[in-house]
């Protein structure tokens, strides 16, 4: 069975960083985009970032354009997602997901002082 | 950033078939179409169906899905109670090399 499993999330000040990671398991996770996507509290869900397999091609959503940089290790089978100059509106339960395939547990961050 | 519209709530009855929509525009659903998902109240979302309208095993085939243009649409068949949940759909835009859910439907099985 596919494992993802999220950490890192935590309460930080406004203007505060943060560096999440996931961690796969009993899939090949070389062979997948891998995406975070966020849901704050009561709300929908948003796509916030995706790196391809070989960590050549990142995209990001608008709203954390240049603050946030995913990354990946293949040898670690793990995802990164560094979140700089954090605000009240990332608040958020940030999952990761294989292609939209799967998808860990997530992990709650909370921006505020 | 452009969004997918789904209407924000529906009501069915057990063993009756919702359709659920969702309207994007040529650059995403009208481009490549749109996956759908499932999510229940405090767990992580379910990939239902794949952009090109194909299930991921394990996928009942109560749940099918199609697109008219800029317009996908899933429709269960049969409602059972645990088919009650929030629905997500998800398109790649390609005119801005981003992924977008539409606002999601929280479907409710009377």
């Amino acid at each position: 069975e596919v494992h993802l499993v999220e950490s890192g999330g935590v309460v930080v000040q406004p203007g505060g960083s943060l560096r999440l990671s996931c961690t796969a398991s009993e899939f090949s996770f070389d062979d997948y985009t891998m995406h975070w996507v966020r849901q704050a509290p009561g709300k929908g869900l948003e796509w916030v970032s995706l790196i391809g397999w070989d960590a050549f091609t990142t995209d990001y959503a608008d709203s954390v354009k240049g603050r946030f940089t995913i990354s990946r290790d293949n040898s670690r089978r793990s995802l990164y997602l560094q979140m700089n100059s954090l605000r009240a509106e990332d608040t958020a339960l940030y999952y990761c997901s294989a292609d939209f395939q799967h998808w860990g547990p997530g992990t709650l961050v909370i921006v505020s002082s | 950033q452009a969004g997918l519209t789904q209407p924000p709530s529906m009501s069915k009855g057990l063993r009756q078939t919702a359709t659920l929509t969702c309207t994007g525009n040529v650059n995403n659903v009208g481009n490549q179409g749109a996956a759908w998902l499932q999510q229940h109240q405090g767990h992580p979302p379910k990939l239902l169906s794949y952009r090109n309208n194909n299930r991921p095993s394990g996928i009942s085939e109560r749940f099918s899905t199609s697109r008219s243009g800029n317009i996908a649409s899933l429709t269960i068949t049969g409602l059972q109670p645990e088919d009650e949940a929030d629905y997500y759909c998800l398109a790649r835009d390609s005119s801005l090399s981003v992924w977008v859910f539409g606002g999601g439907t929280k479907l409710t099985v009377l």
